[in-house]
């Protein structure tokens, strides 16, 4: 069973820190990993998506890698701002048969950053 | 407004009452997802449709629970006897596999709270 793990469970910096979200995962069997971000109350708005042959992917101050083999994969946040606070949740999807992708998607518990000015 | 719409975004329900939600997914979308997310936790996925087709449904998911996707367009969430423990956030999401890219769009989410 696919575990998902996230530290720190929460966050909180001064504007203008760079900061690492931390995610793992036990079943390197992974078809891609997604990056979201949860505001209070709202739903789940997608900021990153790497394909398992992927090794990072990039989105204004957002980067995020993936080392497959490791079962890890980091959320790196530049130049932090207090419109950065918000809950952010690691998923990963799981490679099913004839190597498509499971629908599903299996969720971290999530980091809650806070971003104070 | 070309994202995941559901509805109704809260709900109140009485204990033992029936709720029914609504998903609209984004139009081009064929796979359709269903989660349920908990106060402090991450989501977690109840069902799958493809199409029509309900592919996945996971233990969660009691017989209390049913849920529709008539000609592949929106789907429904029902929760039959509602309980306490029921009272969470409903979330849906949609995807379509374009070139072997597979991302999820999720909605706004539906509360439910069970009194």
């Amino acid at each position: 069973k696919q575990e998902v793990t996230q530290i720190p469970a929460a966050l909180s910096v001064p504007e203008g820190e760079n900061l690492v979200l931390n995610c793992s995962f036990t079943d390197s069997a992974i078809y891609n990993l997604q990056w979201f971000r949860q505001d209070p109350g709202k739903g789940l708005t997608s900021l990153l998506l790497i394909q398992s042959s992927q090794r990072e992917q990039t989105s204004g101050r957002l980067n995020a890698s993936l080392d497959k083999s490791s079962g890890r994969s980091t959320l790196y946040i530049a130049a932090s701002q207090p419109g950065d606070s918000a809950t952010y949740l690691c998923a990963v999807r799981l490679v099913g048969p004839g190597g498509t992708s499971y629908g599903k998607l299996t969720f971290g518990q999530g980091t809650i950053l806070t971003v104070h000015p | 407004d070309t994202g995941v719409s559901q509805n109704p975004r809260h709900k109140i329900t009485k204990r033992g009452q029936n709720v029914t939600f609504r998903c609209d997914p984004i139009s081009e979308h064929n796979r359709l997802y269903w989660y349920r997310q908990t106060l402090g936790q991450g989501p977690e996925f109840l069902t799958y449709f493809q199409n029509e087709a309900q592919l996945e449904k996971s233990r969660l998911l009691s017989d209390r629970f049913s849920a529709e996707r008539p000609k592949g367009s929106f789907s429904t969430l029902e929760i039959q006897r509602t309980e306490q423990g029921d009272s969470a956030m409903y979330l849906c999401a949609s995807s379509f596999p374009f070139g072997g890219y597979t991302e999820a769009f999720f909605g706004q989410g539906t509360r439910l709270t069970v009194v």
